[in-house]
């Protein structure tokens, strides 16, 4: 595998359900981020991990957990989510951090959909 | 703090002509300057950046941007597009310093009519 996976690509969860979603890259890249995408609304940064330690929480609710156990793995954990949590979550790596000009590389993302 | 700004939110194009992508930031410091590409069901990918130096920019696919700082701009351009350019594209800005984060425009939807 190269670049940036995740998975699982497509996620249907009801609100009391609790599940993972994972990232891994495979460039040894030492930043990850989380991103939600929603239709009509700017990419939101929900979370920036630098060497494994987290660097920023933009006020996401704590029904979003992250987790990165190492400089290769990410992952969001969720649970008790509303139906306006659905959207597109995507991961993304970047040598460092981005403040010196490294591009991000995403993953193809997963599809959430909280009924 | 840095912002920017795509003000269209769909271009329509026919195929094999030019077209251009509005793209302007705010910001009281130096920027780096970014377009990405978001394919149908895939994430984003890098088309072009700007850094420093030359402020004419050539990415891939054919795709090219010019830095203007004196109307704070970072406009996309390609003199020819094809079907396979439908996409959604993305702007996006960062300060030059190490704890500065990239911000994204809210993108521009590129239809190809045929």
């Amino acid at each position: 595998e190269t670049g940036v996976t995740q998975t699982p690509r497509h996620l249907v969860m009801g609100m009391t359900n609790k599940k993972s979603l994972k990232c891994e890259q495979h460039l040894g890249h030492n930043a990850m981020y989380w991103y939600k995408q929603s239709a009509k609304k700017p990419l939101e940064l929900m979370f920036v991990y630098s060497l494994e330690e987290r660097v920023e929480n933009n006020s996401v609710p704590s029904r979003f957990s992250p987790e990165c156990p190492n400089s290769s793995h990410l992952f969001l954990h969720l649970h008790t989510l509303q139906p306006e949590d659905s959207a597109l979550y995507l991961c993304a790596s970047s040598q460092a951090l981005t403040g010196v000009g490294y591009e991000q590389f995403f993953g193809p993302g997963t599809r959430l959909t909280v009924l | 703090a840095q912002s920017v700004t795509q003000l269209d939110s769909q271009v329509p194009v026919f195929e094999e002509a030019p077209v251009e992508l509005r793209c302007n930031y705010s910001s009281s410091v130096s920027v780096y300057l970014f377009w990405y590409v978001q394919y149908p069901n895939q994430g984003l990918q890098l088309l072009l950046k700007y850094l420093s130096g030359s402020t004419l920019v050539k990415g891939i696919n054919g795709f090219e941007a010019e830095f203007n700082k004196s109307q704070t701009s970072f406009h996309l351009r390609k003199p020819s597009v094809h079907i396979s350019d439908t996409a959604e594209y993305f702007c996006a800005v960062s300060g030059v310093g190490l704890e500065d984060k990239i911000i994204f425009g809210k993108g521009t939807r590129l239809h190809i009519l045929p």
